[in-house]
């Protein structure tokens, strides 16, 4: 079953404005990744929170996790037109030992100059 | 420098027509994966080797098989290709546990007439 799920699906914003992406999911985590896809293309990681951090921060994007409310937050900063790609949370859930990690269904994030 | 190499890139085929993708990773990962992802949905995992020990999904047709005749080499055999089963098929690797990020290939476009 789908354990993580981004919100908004589309986004669609000028350049240099912020973007903001949210996950939901259902159970309790180890970590939470994401990852930039874009079209046509593999997935790339961007960057991994484990379940005891609040934020992270890597170049112009900024991670938060709160897993009292089992969300995570992508902001990217300053947006440009190469950020024009699909984003995708990827969960570590705690009870599913050894098993690979879970990908929502993702963002597609839109960028005009 | 290529980590994670797929091909073909395109892959066109017959209906019921057995057809074979490849991977191959630099990365001497212990972990790989064989993903199928179609249109604006998140990538659904396959199956997964972690070294030589094999990880079949529960929801995977058996119309799918994987062989990995060595640490480099994947391979995702499709029995009797269907219409469903046109998709964008990604390879990912991982450096040791399942959870860990996650590096993929450019992914096999596969068509199904």
């Amino acid at each position: 079953s789908q354990q993580g799920e981004e919100d908004p699906q589309a986004l669609s914003i000028q350049e240099g404005e912020n973007a903001t992406m949210n996950c939901s999911y259902k159970t309790s985590i180890n970590n939470l990744q994401w990852y930039r896809q874009n079209s046509g293309r593999g997935l790339v990681h961007l960057i991994l929170i484990r379940s005891n951090e609040r934020e992270k921060h890597s170049g112009r994007l900024r991670v938060t996790l709160d897993t009292s409310k089992k969300s995570s937050s992508l902001l990217i900063t300053a947006s440009r037109a190469a950020d024009t790609a699909s984003y995708f949370c990827a969960t570590d859930p705690t009870n599913q030992a050894g098993t690979a990690l879970i990908f929502g269904k993702g963002t597609t994030l839109s960028v005009s100059s | 420098d290529a980590m994670v190499i797929q091909n073909p890139r395109y892959q066109v085929t017959q209906f019921g027509k057995p057809v074979t993708l490849s991977c191959s990773q630099t990365l001497n990962h212990n972990v790989m994966y064989w993903y199928q992802q179609k249109s604006s949905q998140a990538p659904k995992l396959l199956f997964h080797y972690y070294d030589k020990d094999f990880n079949n999904e529960a929801d995977t047709p058996d119309n799918f098989q994987s062989r990995r005749p060595n640490t480099s080499f994947c391979f995702l055999d499709i029995r009797s290709p269907g219409l469903g089963d046109a998709a964008m098929y990604l390879c990912a690797t991982s450096r040791d546990s399942g959870t860990e990020t996650q590096y993929f290939g450019p992914g096999t476009r596969l068509l199904v007439l």
